[in-house]
């Protein structure tokens, strides 16, 4: 399997526009999760999925955030309007059941400049 | 308030040598702690998962130790490699009722092996 996919691997906007995350996880995961990493604030776990349909959001920091999971192999993070402070690397990662002991299997992110 | 700390924030030893990162936590109901490794540039890697009835767990170089009634673990490190350098990400797991987790992020320790 080629693991998680992500997309685009680097992203530079100019705040104020559109952006939109790509992930594609692991085939046969029932998980997918949206993460967020800063310096400042560490990993933080901004939403996820379970079967395609949105569990927890409550990490997510404002509306100007959503996700989508419109089929088991694909998802999306939007930022609309992106703000300087969005900038992170934004990570997905997937499992195959959230058990006590479930793995998550990360991607290899999306590093966000907004400017 | 739900909190996971990890000492020291960095790491400077030699290779070969011995270390030991720590993690102590406040989070209850306690559902499992888990710590990652995060090569630069990449995303966290899961190393080991453990619930409250294990109170050690190792893979390969890796030894995980869990004190449930201390609420404390570490992470021993042995014979260091120069591959070890990496940012370890301590995070437990809260359970909130009905097979539904929230995840509390340690900020990590960032650790460089010189030769």
């Amino acid at each position: 399997d080629a693991g998680v996919i992500q997309s685009p691997r680097h992203e530079v906007t100019e705040m104020g526009q559109e952006v939109t995350l790509r992930c594609k996880p692991i085939s046969g995961h029932d998980y997918l999760f949206w993460y967020r990493q800063t310096m400042m604030r560490g990993l933080e776990l901004l939403i996820y999925f379970n079967n395609n349909v949105p569990i927890d959001d409550s990490g997510m920091p404002e509306d100007r955030f959503s996700a989508k999971m419109p089929n088991a192999s694909f998802s999306t993070l939007k930022i609309q309007p992106s703000e300087p402070r969005d900038s992170a690397v934004y990570f997905c990662a997937s499992s195959h059941r959230r058990s006590s002991t479930d793995t998550q299997y990360f991607g290899p992110g999306t590093r966000l400049t907004v400017l | 308030k739900n909190q996971v700390e990890q000492s020291p924030q960095s790491l400077i030893i030699l290779e070969g040598k011995n270390c030991t990162l720590q993690c102590n936590y406040t989070v209850s109901p306690f559902s499992n702690l888990r710590w990652y490794k995060q090569d630069t540039g990449r995303g966290p890697v899961s190393l080991t998962i453990m619930t409250f009835s294990e109170n050690t767990k190792s893979n390969g170089r890796y030894t995980a130790t869990l004190d449930a009634d201390t609420k404390q673990s570490s992470l021993h490190i042995t014979a260091s490699q120069l591959s070890d350098s990496a940012s370890y990400i301590c995070v437990v797991s809260e359970g909130i009722g009905s097979g539904t987790y929230k995840y509390i992020f340690g900020t990590g320790t960032r650790l460089k092996v010189l030769a």
